[in-house]
Parts: structure tokens; sequence; C-alpha cells
């Protein structure tokens, strides 16, 4: 089964930018939707972003619209986080998962890399 | 956005007996739904789709059930592993895709 592993994560600033990185473990990355799911500290699970297989298709949870941008370089089995503008509400675990498979729930999980944006 | 609830928001259960979680929709999302269980410090873990259907691995404890807008998450003879937090998500109408607030099942 693919594995996922998050990087990037760390404590910035407000206002400031962070890129989260996930990498796959397999080739059949290039096949599959790729999401960003977060959890705030103590919180629930927020979809964040997705972005289909060939880059056709990215939609944005309306909280982060505009100050993400999610990316995949196919040849380096590795999808993108680009998170502008941070505020203290960006907080969190932030986990990559894969869907493999047409309909859009995640079955495969990375385990995570925390943003914590604080002055 | 199709707003998920859960409920309870908490569920006290012993061992051995068995658990039922519910998941509300706030429109229909017919058997587009999931389960998920997370465990503290872990990333989640998908436990079923198409609302009824057990993913890879899950043990045939786990059970779902519903369409529309009800949907239940039934925990027979219920493990010491099985005391976590479970989301369920809809994957119908979206964006934004949507998880519930979460039940977090703990030991009676």
């Amino acid at each position: 089964q693919m594995q996922l592993v998050e990087s990037g994560g760390g404590v910035v600033q407000p206002g400031r930018s962070l890129r989260l990185s996930c990498a796959a473990s397999e080739f059949s990355f290039r096949s599959h939707t790729m999401h960003w799911v977060r959890q705030a500290p103590g919180k629930g699970l927020e979809w964040v972003a997705l972005i289909s297989f060939d880059e056709d298709t990215k939609y944005f949870a309306d909280s982060v619209k505009g100050r993400f941008t999610i990316s995949r370089d196919n040849s380096k089995n590795t999808l993108y986080l680009q998170m502008d503008s941070l505020r203290a509400e960006d907080t969190a675990v932030y986990y990559c998962a894969t869907q493999t498979h047409f309909y859009y729930y995640m079955d495969v999980w990375g385990k995570g890399t925390t943003v914590t944006v604080s002055s | 956005e199709v707003v998920m609830t859960q409920s309870p928001a908490t569920l006290s259960v012993s061992p051995g007996e068995r658990a039922t979680l519910s998941c509300r929709a706030s429109q229909s999302v017919s058997t587009n739904l999931a389960w998920y269980q997370q465990k503290p410090g872990q990333a989640p873990r998908l436990l079923i789709y198409a609302a009824s259907t057990r993913a890879t691995g899950i043990p045939d404890r786990f059970s779902g059930d519903g369409s529309g807008t009800d949907f239940t998450l039934t925990i027979s003879s219920l493990q010491s592993q099985d005391f976590a937090v479970y989301y369920c998500q809809q994957y119908s109408n979206w964006p934004p895709i949507t998880f519930g607030q979460g039940t977090r099942l703990e030991i009676k």
C-alpha cells in the first residue's frame, strides 16, 4: 500500500509563508487525486484542498482560498501545499491523504506535519 | 455546504458491549458517507465507505448503515483498541468535503 510522508512544518510568524511537502512511496501516486486535511489542536478534521491526478482540478476550503496553493510533481511522487499569509487559526497538524479510487473519501493518510503560526 | 452532525459527542461503553454512533447530514448525501477512526497522536484510518462497505483489513465487528441524511456506525463487542475518536465524512456534495465534529468513544 502507498505510504505518504509529510514534511515542511514548523513555527512561523503570522503573515509569513510555508510550503509543505508530501512524498509518496509508489509510482501509482501519479494516478490518484490527493488531499490536504488539517486538525487544529484538540479539534476535529477539516478538509483543506484537493488536486486531481493531472492537476486540472483544484479545490480549496473557503478558509484558505486565495492564501493556499496546491500542486504536485508526478515525476517526484510529491504533493505540495504552499501556504501564504498565514494566520494563527492555520495552526494545525496537516495531513496529506489520497483516494485510490473514483470517490472522494481518503483511504491512505500520512502521519502529518505540525504547523504553528505564532509571533 | 453540507453540515455533518455527530452524536453523542462522547459515548461511554464497557468492553465487550455494543456501541452505536450517529451521523446526520444537513441534506441528502445518498450513501456517499465514510467513517474514520483516530487514536491519539495518529492519523485517521478509513473504516467504512459507501455508508456500509468495510475498508480493507477492517474487522467485521465494525458495521455501517444508513442513506440520505441519517447514518450509524456500530461496533459490536468493543475491544480495548476500539476506544478512539470516530469521524463521519460526506463526499456527495462538494466542495467542500465535510467532516462531522467527531464522537469520542471512551471506556466505561
